[in-house]
């Protein structure tokens, strides 16, 4: 079992540019969640998908963040434009049961 | 929305000595209670989690209480290891529609085990 998979582990960029994330949760689960975790705020769910479908995004913090799931393997998450305050880990979990979430390893994103 | 509250932020033990983290939450609607270990480099797993209609779980050294009248629930780890050295996040979920995706997470304790 490899687990969730996400890509890449580690990304700086320069403000203005855009970010994309990517994310493979673990095969056979249906529910996918995108996490934002900060040393300020902690860990905040960004968006969780139901079979592919966007059903909360409520924690998307403005229009600049964007997440798609285009099949039940991949998931990416974009910033554009990025910004130094979006610099943060962020982390993909999958769940079989929207229970027990399973986390990947995080990105750690930096904006300078 | 829910609150959840964690204390203390950092704990240091002794190899073999107990170690106790608490939370507190705001909504008494909440019904879903995990708790997550993250480790340097890594995601946070899921290493014990409790629900409103019991007060106590255990899985070997670890065990989780719940007081549903004083809206708090505590992480009870004994026989402490230096393996066991890790942030731990308490989390709190209101079910809806027999789900409980939605986690409010403590800001997590740091703990060190020291050998």
């Amino acid at each position: 079992d490899a687990g969730v998979i996400q890509s890449p582990r580690h990304e700086v960029t320069e403000m203005g540019q855009e970010v994309t994330l990517r994310c493979k949760p673990i095969s056979g689960h249906n529910s996918l969640f995108w996490y934002r975790q900060t040393m300020m705020r902690g860990l905040e769910l960004l968006i969780y998908f139901n079979n592919n479908v966007p059903i909360d995004d409520s924690g998307m913090p403005e229009d600049r963040f964007s997440a798609k799931m285009p099949n039940a393997s991949f998931s990416t998450l974009k910033i554009q434009p990025s910004e130094p305050r979006d610099s943060a880990v962020y982390f993909c979990a999958s769940s079989p049961t929207l229970n027990e979430q399973f986390f990947g390893p995080g990105t750690r994103l930096t904006v300078l | 929305g829910e609150n959840v509250e964690q204390h203390p932020s950092t704990l240091s033990v002794q190899e073999g000595d107990s170690a106790v983290i608490k939370c507190t939450y705001s909504d008494s609607a909440s019904n879903y209670f995990p708790w997550y270990k993250q480790e340097l480099g890594k995601g946070p797993q899921l290493i014990i989690d409790i629900r409103s209609n019991v007060g106590e779980k255990k899985d070997q050294r670890i065990a989780v209480t719940l007081n549903k009248t004083a809206k708090h629930f505590s992480l009870h780890i004994t026989e402490t290891q230096p393996e066991d050295s890790a942030v731990y996040f308490c989390a709190a979920s209101i079910g809806e529609g027999g789900s409980n995706y939605k986690l409010t997470f403590g800001k997590g304790t740091l703990l060190t085990v020291n050998p």
